[in-house]
Formats: C-alpha cells, structure tokens, sequence
C-alpha cells in the first residue's frame, strides 16, 4: 500500500512568489489534515478535510493560504504570496477515521528567502 | 503554555540503556499518539493508545488517563533509536492532533 505522498520535497522560494504543495493521501482515507512546524516550534494544525469539505480550517493563519481537496483525492495548499514567517515544514496527514491511526507523509521542506 | 508538554527536551544515552520519556497533557483526549521523525526524514507514528499500554518490539507506552501523563519507554536502546519523539493528543471534536515540541533522543555507540 502506499503511503502519504508530499512534493516538493523541498522548495525555495522568494517572498511575494507563490508556491502550491500537494499531498496525496492513503487511497480510501476520508480525512486529511495539513500541519506545519516553523523553526523551533510545535507542529501546529492547520486544517482538515473530510473527502473534499473542509470540516475545519481553524488553524490556517490567514488569508494567503488556500487549501483544495478537489474530487476528494489529493490535496495542495497554496501560499500567495509567501511571506518569510512562511518558512517551515509543511506536513500532511490522512486516516481512515479518528479511531484509526494517522500515516504522515515526508513533509515539504519551505524556505522563503 | 502549551497544552501537550513533554520532557526532557533533549536526551543523550548510552547504547544499552533504558530510556523514558514523558509527555503531559492539560486537555481532554480521545486518544494520544507517540510520534517519531529520524533527521531529514518523515513521521512516522510508533503508537496509539486511549488506556493501558502497548508494547511493540523494544518500544513501550502507557498512558494514565486520570494522570493526563503518558509515558514512552525504549528498552535496550540503539544507535538508530536516534530521532526526534513526539507526543500528540487527540482532543479536538473534529480529530485535529496537539503536539508536543518533541524530544530530540541521541543514543551513543
């Protein structure tokens, strides 16, 4: 079975340019969380999808950031424009349900020059 | 102060060694989840536990529900146990996870 797919990998960007990063989740998982950790700080919620609603998206920190689930499969959440406070490790989750487990996948790596 | 709180913060062992490590949390929970990523590398999650205790391989956790305190032990500890564990609770209507800050674990040959 494959696991959560994220890329970029890695991506270095200016500020003000936009970025997309995508996530691909377990096949047949309904819910799909992104979360990011900044420097030096606990990985924070961002927001959550189950199949293509958002059932919360209380921890996108504004505006510049769009997240799709369109179709219910994969994910990307875009930043326009990126900021330098942007910077940081952008991971997805998904699960088969909350009694279920979560299975992360390898993260993007964000810097904002 | 952060909701899920774990310590130590850093931890250096020998190999061989018996490790704990020990997370606190101040919410209430469903479910709480040991974490764990290797430098450079994805997370991976290790356990799941709402009471109890489970057991896999050399890697042990418990949980004390009335306590809010879980415990993550490593027996025998490896070189390649080196990475970075991360408590993560449950607690959220929706199933968002809370996370700790981690402990950075370095075990030395």
């Amino acid at each position: 079975e494959a696991g959560v797919t994220q890329f970029p990998s890695h991506s270095v960007i200016e500020k003000g340019q936009t970025v997309t990063l995508r996530c691909d989740p377990i096949s047949g998982h309904d819910n799909l969380y992104w979360y990011r950790r900044v420097m030096g700080k606990e990985i924070k919620f961002l927001l959550h999808f189950v199949k293509e609603s958002k059932q919360d998206e209380s921890g996108m920190p504004n505006n510049r950031f769009l997240a799709e689930r369109t179709g219910g499969t994969y994910s990307t959440l875009k930043v326009q424009p990126a900021e330098l406070e942007d910077s940081g490790v952008y991971f997805c989750a998904s699960s088969a349900g909350t009694d279920y487990g979560y299975t992360f996948g390898s993260g993007t790596r964000l810097t904002v020059v | 102060k952060n909701e899920v709180e774990q310590s130590p913060q850093n931890l250096t062992a020998q190999e061989g060694e018996f490790i704990t490590i020990n997370c606190s949390y101040s919410v209430g929970i469903s479910a709480l989840h040991w974490l764990q990523q290797h430098p450079g590398g994805g997370i991976v999650s290790l356990f799941m536990l709402s009471s109890g205790k489970k057991k896999h391989g050399r890697l042990i956790a418990t949980i004390n529900i009335q306590e809010k305190h879980s415990s993550l032990h490593i027996t025998a500890s490896h070189p390649r146990d080196s990475a970075v564990y991360i408590c993560a609770v449950l607690g959220g209507s929706q199933g968002n996870l809370i996370f700790g800050k981690g402990t950075k674990l370095s075990v030395k040959p």
